[in-house]
């Protein structure tokens, strides 16, 4: 597609639920990331894949935390017993495997 | 800690007058710098980046910034700010141009309003 395309846009949840955003990276990028951003805070980093190899995951908080890329284009963050904690907005951003990144409009959620 | 600081939380200017954010990172080596704008429900969009060269690099909207090494700054200049100009503004880094790890580290964020 023409940008990195997120879904959904708002997410609103309750405590412990699972919750899955999805990234879909502009089309040909080979590299795909995750960042997460408090409130009042820049984005920091979560994981990131080249191709469909999760290359680097040491941002991921806990283990509730995964992200999957199987086919090395669409991306999944998965969020596992949900905690208010978890609250942020959720933005992913593609490269052609270097820099500079390009970001989608990003999911908010919200853990009620 | 090595780390990316935006020391302006809040900038207010008029419109018309000229504008600097200032960005200062504390890594060792010459990083990939870069600004990004954030509009209110929108995504980060990239202003300008810096990977080597000139040191004064043009980018977007009118924006350009200037990297100086001795003062480990990367800032952002306008000459004449425009309402639509409000947003909040990221400095970025990659701090490893040999990595193949391509993180982002950003600041935390400049704020900007525009008056009238």
């Amino acid at each position: 597609g023409a940008g990195v395309s997120q879904s959904p846009r708002y997410k609103v949840t309750k405590r412990g639920q699972d919750v899955a955003l999805r990234c879909d990276p502009i089309s040909g990028h080979v590299s795909l990331y995750w960042y997460r951003q408090a409130l009042g805070q820049g984005p920091e980093f979560l994981t990131y894949f080249n191709y469909e190899a999760q290359q680097d995951k040491s941002g991921l908080p806990n283990d509730r935390f995964s992200a999957e890329r199987p086919e090395g284009s669409i991306s999944t963050l998965t969020i596992q017993r949900t905690e208010q904690r978890d609250s942020a907005m959720y933005r992913c951003a593609s490269s052609l495997g270097g820099q500079p990144q390009h970001f989608g409009d990003g999911t908010r959620l919200s853990i009620l | 800690a090595q780390s990316v600081t935006q020391p302006d939380i809040h900038i207010t200017v008029s419109e018309g007058a000229s504008l600097e954010l200032r960005c200062n990172y504390s890594y060792g080596a010459t990083p990939y710098l870069f600004w990004y704008v954030q509009s209110p429900g929108q995504g980060l969009q990239l202003l300008l980046k810096y990977f080597s060269g000139d040191t004064l690099v043009q980018g977007i909207k009118g924006f350009e910034a200037e990297f100086k090494r001795s003062q480990s700054s990367f800032n952002l200049r306008k000459p004449s700010v425009h309402w639509s100009d409000a947003a909040e503004y990221f400095c970025a880094v990659v701090p490893d141009r040999g990595s193949t790890l391509g993180r982002l580290y950003f600041g935390r964020g400049t704020q900007l309003t525009v008056w009238p």
